[in-house]
Parts: C-alpha cells; sequence; structure tokens
C-alpha cells in the first residue's frame, strides 16, 4: 500500500543547512515531490525527482532519493527565516494526479 | 496570468447541510484535481477530472461528488455534512492527467462545519 513518513519538527539557525526527512513505501512510485505550505496558504510545488534519479540540485535545494531503501530526503542549504514552513513528500505513479501525502514537516528557522 | 482560483476561501455550514466549493484552473490547463487537508495531516486525494470526466476517485464516500465544466473549471460538492468533513479543501491543476508533471495548488477553501 501507499504510505509516506516524515519526522515532525525541525529547527535550526539561520544560515545553517536543513535537511529533511521522508520514508516511501510503494516501490512503484514513479515521481516523488517536494511541497512547501505556510501559513494560510496553499501548496507550493519545490522540486520533483524521477525514481530512476538519484539526485537533483535547484539552487538552494538538494533532493537526495534512495530508493532502495524508499528514502527521500531535501536539502537546504544556507537556510533563511523565509523557509519556516511545513514542508510536504509526497509520491505519485506514472499515470494520474494522484499524489500520496507524508504528514507534513514543520521547519523552524530561528535568526 | 492567473493563478489556480478557489472560491470561497472560507466557509461555515452546519451537520447534515451541503455546500459547493469552486475552482478554476490555471489558464490552458485541462485536469483538476481536489484534495482534503485536515488540521496537522498533508493533503488527501479525493478526485481527478480531466476533459471532463472523473479520471481517478480516492478513498471518500459518496457523499462527496465533483464535476468538471466544459470551460475546465470545477465544483466539489459534499452533502450531509459531518463534523470531520471540517479541513481545508485544495484544488490543483495540471495541463494533463499524466504523473510527473507539475501540480499547481490553490490556497483552498476553509470549511468548517459546526
Amino acid at each position: 500500500g501507499e504510505d509516506v513518513e516524515q519526522s515532525l519538527f525541525l529547527s535550526v539557525r539561520e544560515g545553517d543547512s536543513s535537511v529533511i526527512n521522508c520514508t516511501y513505501t510503494d516501490s512503484s512510485s514513479t515521481y516523488l515531490y517536494w511541497y512547501k505550505q505556510e501559513p494560510g496558504a496553499g501548496l507550493q510545488l519545490l522540486t520533483y525527482i524521477f525514481s530512476n534519479m538519484d539526485m537533483k540540485q535547484d539552487q538552494r535545494l538538494t533532493v537526495l532519493l534512495n530508493k532502495k531503501d524508499k528514502h527521500l530526503s531535501l536539502r537546504i542549504a544556507d537556510t533563511q527565516t523565509g523557509d519556516s514552513a511545513i514542508y510536504f513528500c509526497a509520491e505519485s505513479m506514472e499515470y494520474g494526479n494522484k499524489l500520496v501525502f507524508g504528514a507534513g514537516t514543520i521547519l523552524r528557522v530561528k535568526s | 496570468d492567473a493563478g489556480v482560483t478557489q472560491s470561497p476561501t472560507h466557509l461555515i455550514k452546519t451537520r447534515g447541510q451541503h455546500v459547493t466549493l469552486r475552482c478554476s484552473p490555471i489558464s490552458g490547463h485541462k485536469s483538476v484535481s481536489w484534495y482534503q487537508q485536515v488540521l496537522g495531516q498533508g493533503p488527501q486525494f479525493i478526485f481527478q477530472y480531466y476533459e471532463k470526466e472523473e479520471r481517478g476517485r480516492g478513498n471518500f464516500p459518496d457523499r462527496f461528488s465533483a464535476r468538471q465544466f466544459p470551460n475546465y473549471s470545477s465544483e466539489l460538492n459534499v452533502n450531509a455534512l459531518l463534523l470531520g468533513d471540517s479541513a481545508l479543501y485544495l484544488c490543483a491543476s495540471s495541463l494533463t492527467r499524466q504523473g510527473g508533471e507539475k501540480l499547481f495548488f490553490g490556497s483552498g477553501t476553509q470549511l468548517s462545519v459546526l
């Protein structure tokens, strides 16, 4: 079945790197996503990775995928106070827009 | 271009009533999906519509229904509201129904059932 798990909370100092982790159970997942949600807002797509990739880098964001362990991580370099939000990991299959989300990780950045 | 727009932004209903939520996708997007986000949890998939037909359905009771119009906008209807239906309802649009596409979310409708 489909299940995505994330740690609930992460606190970092401004300027440090943040690493948010996620595990998923469905080995047939094709795409894995990271979304950001700020208070009172919808979801903002940060990045996504195809399951045949190991790593993807986009400016301050680095996504690492360990398909064998079904582990996905998001690293945010030089974390800023504006990065404080809830981060969701999600998986999907090849067809359709059904995403399965984790419960979210609250990132708190201290200045 | 406008993003995904949803209306209303907030809604208060009482148990047993019905509600209609509306969504306009990004111009040119033909697929609309609906998600329910209960406080403290991640969004859960309710429906996907593409070219006015239902293309996927999550594990929600028949009290939940939706439709898509020729202009690709969509409505989500919930009948016989329960307290547990209180949630943020998110609409997302994409160009097609394929996976791996960028899925763009609206800001949601916050539904409170009293």
